[in-house]
């Protein structure tokens, strides 16, 4: 099956400062590439996904890229600020019929200090 | 407001009580989803209903039993839980078009297995 590895575990910035998150997959038929922001008692929220088609995805201070030869994709956030605080999941699936099953990294807690 | 709407948010239960977990999506989706979320470890998907039908269970003890009654409801009902068990579980929902649609996450049920 998938296997989806994170790093940083934890990452601390300054803000106004850029943040790097990487993950890589194991499965080179997966094809679709989420990011999740889980802040404190509340569910993950998704901020961006990139499909395998496209390089680079952008919105506003959040960035993905991806490279399908190296089985790597990384979120880049830019200008961080005290609310961009919270732990971020990457994901990785085989977008198919009959629901989108998810493998999930450890997550990287990111802190914007002041 | 997600639309993805978890109760309860606590429950603590005994090893030999039998309770429930309810998740219902007010978003459309005829996909839904449980994950367990435990310290230091990914999310874990449990089960998956796509059209009503389990399309999914990733070797869960049987003392986990889903339930999905509608598109718009998911049940998770617990019994003889052992103390690994306690975790966050959350439940999300996906519109399945065969292309794969972004999960959408409830804030989840904090489990504690005295």
């Amino acid at each position: 099956g998938e296997n989806v590895e994170q790093h940083p575990s934890t990452l601390s910035v300054q803000e106004g400062d850029s943040a790097v998150i990487k993950c890589t997959y194991s499965d080179s038929a997966s094809n679709y590439f989420p990011w999740y922001k889980q802040e404190l008692g509340k569910g993950p929220q998704l901020i961006i996904d990139i499909r395998s088609n496209v390089g680079e995805k952008k919105d506003q201070r959040i960035a993905v890229t991806l490279n399908k030869t190296a089985k790597h994709f990384s979120l880049h956030i830019t200008e961080t600020q005290p609310e961009d605080s919270a732990v971020y999941f990457c994901a990785a699936s085989i977008l198919t019929g009959g629901g989108n099953k998810l493998t999930f990294g450890t997550g990287t807690q990111l802190k914007v200090e002041l | 407001e997600t639309g993805v709407t978890q109760t309860p948010r606590h429950l603590v239960m005994g090893m030999t009580n039998k309770k429930s977990l309810k998740c219902e999506q007010h978003l459309g989706h005829n996909a839904m989803y449980w994950y367990k979320q435990s310290a230091k470890k990914p999310l874990e998907l449990m089960f998956v209903y796509s059209l009503e039908e389990r399309v999914e269970n990733n070797s869960v003890p049987s003392r986990f039993s889903p339930e999905c009654p509608n598109s718009s409801h998911l049940f998770l009902h617990l019994h003889t839980l052992q103390p690994e068990d306690s975790a966050l579980y959350l439940c999300a929902s996906s519109q399945e078009e065969g292309r794969g649609q972004p999960q959408h996450f409830g804030d989840g049920t904090r489990l504690s297995i005295l």
